[in-house]
């Protein structure tokens, strides 16, 4: 079964550091999705992404994130200089398709575990 | 804004009842609902999505309601087993392409 895989599992980095998650979603699919998750808290969206360019932007997606998709197969979620507060679980996903009648289901992947010390 | 509320506190259940978890929001009308599977350390999995035009969805042993007047689904687990433990996240997707995330509520199925 197609999955959504990302690198690395675990990222351990000092307060002030640059940070790029990677994600490559399936192979189909259209939409992608960062979404972090603090321990013990909900699934939080930080931003979509279609055709290239953020489709939707939560306020946590200030300017210290951007994403990219820097070839046909791999999106990357960068924090520029990453605060403590930064610590989370982070999610990528991808959907064949966004909102709509036909619905948006999101496959997640793993999710990398990102420790700002 | 639209909020997604679920039972955050862990719900125990013995083998082989019924859990039953609920979802309620507000200040929207979704389309559809969905409902994903989380395990701890891993990615939601999703499970199964009700539009708001159906009552109710079943896939195996799960079932889904869907009530627009009460603005709530019920998610329910028939025969449950302890494999079934895990956190069950509730979600809908708003009109500007993003899915959000109830708080979810943790199962416990006691063997």
């Amino acid at each position: 079964e197609p999955e959504v895989t990302q690198t690395p599992s675990h990222q351990v980095t000092q307060m002030g550091q640059e940070v790029i998650l990677r994600c490559v979603p399936i192979s189909n699919h259209l939409y992608f999705y960062w979404y972090r998750q603090i321990l013990g808290q909900k699934v939080e969206f930080l931003v979509s992404f279609y055709n290239n360019e953020i489709s939707e932007k939560s306020e946590i997606f200030d300017d210290q994130f951007s994403v990219e998709r820097p070839d046909g197969s791999n999106f990357t979620l960068k924090i520029r200089s990453t605060k403590l507060e930064d610590s989370a679980m982070y999610f990528c996903a991808s959907s064949p398709r966004g909102v709509g009648p036909g619905a948006n289901v999101l496959t997640f992947g793993a999710g990398s575990r990102l420790t700002v010390l | 804004s639209q909020k997604i509320e679920q039972n955050s506190e862990a719900l125990n259940i013995q083998e082989g009842k019924t859990a039953t978890l609920t979802c309620n929001y507000t200040n929207y009308s979704p389309a559809y609902l969905q409902w994903y599977r989380q395990d701890p350390g891993r990615g939601p999995v999703f499970l199964l999505l009700i539009r708001e035009n159906e009552k109710e969805k079943r896939k195996e042993r799960l079932k889904v309601t869907f009530d627009t007047t009460l603005k709530q689904s019920l998610f329910h687990i028939t025969a449950s087993q302890p494999a079934d433990s895990a956190t069950y996240l509730c979600a809908f997707a708003n009109r500007d392409d993003k899915i959000i995330f109830g708080k979810g509520t943790r199962l416990h199925i006691l063997p």
